[in-house]
């Protein structure tokens, strides 16, 4: 049973343009939030990360957006740029010290020039 | 900069060898963790460490084991490679503010 959910496993955008890629969990005690980018045969690189006790964290282009009563958080990319072609992976931890991530399965981003 | 190195980065290896993966970190964190990546499965975690000697097991343990004799070294050793094992494995470190930072991965083929 997934508690992390990537629904869309593919988006393509223009360079320029916004990208938005969703994540739904399904717990609620999860308690922080992290988007981690992955470029072929290299490791995942943290983006950025967010606290259940915020609703929106920025950095640069990077925005991470929580909805908290829909269990649903969001990266907005903007302006997207060709670099910015990767997977994504959203993760989460569950709250109660608990030491692990739980990962969602990704989604592909392609930003076409 | 690279705080956390994973050795080898490729193996082939042969159904039935053991083989142990290597990773190496610089920061004396005290969680370590090993997960592999599979297409459609996204990341899962096998095996992690809350300090020398202290491990315990993700959700894909079966099949592997870990080792933690100092800070900065955790092994990954399957006793008994299968094909189902093939995979790329990775191994991450987390940081005082609960982020985790991973190695740039192993490709493991077992034939």
């Amino acid at each position: 049973d997934q508690q992390v959910k990537q629904n869309s496993p593919s988006l393509s955008v223009q360079e320029g343009r916004i990208s938005i890629l969703n994540c739904d969990y399904t717990n609620s005690m999860f308690d922080y939030f992290l988007w981690y980018k992955k470029y072929p045969a290299e490791g995942p690189t943290f983006l950025i990360s967010i606290s259940s006790i915020k609703d929106k964290n920025e950095d640069g282009r990077f925005t991470v957006f929580l909805n908290k009563s829909a269990k649903h958080l969001s990266l907005h990319i903007v302006p997207s740029q060709p670099g910015d072609s990767a997977v994504y992976f959203c993760a989460g931890t569950l709250g109660g010290g608990s030491e692990k991530l739980v990962f969602g399965k990704g989604t592909k981003l392609t930003v076409n020039p | 900069d690279a705080g956390i190195t994973q050795s080898p980065r490729h193996k082939v290896t042969e159904t039935g060898t053991p083989v142990t993966l290597r990773c190496h970190q610089t920061e004396n964190h005290r969680y370590m963790y090993w997960y592999r990546q599979d297409p459609g499965h996204g990341l899962r975690l096998i095996h992690y460490s809350y300090g020398v000697k202290d491990t315990d097991k993700g959700e894909v343990s079966d099949g592997y084991s870990v080792s933690r004799s100092k800070t900065e070294d955790f092994l990954l050793t399957l006793e008994s490679a299968t094909s189902s094992q093939t995979s790329v494995y990775f191994c991450a470190m987390r940081t005082e503010t609960d982020t985790q930072y991973f190695g740039p991965g192993t490709r493991l083929t077992v034939l």
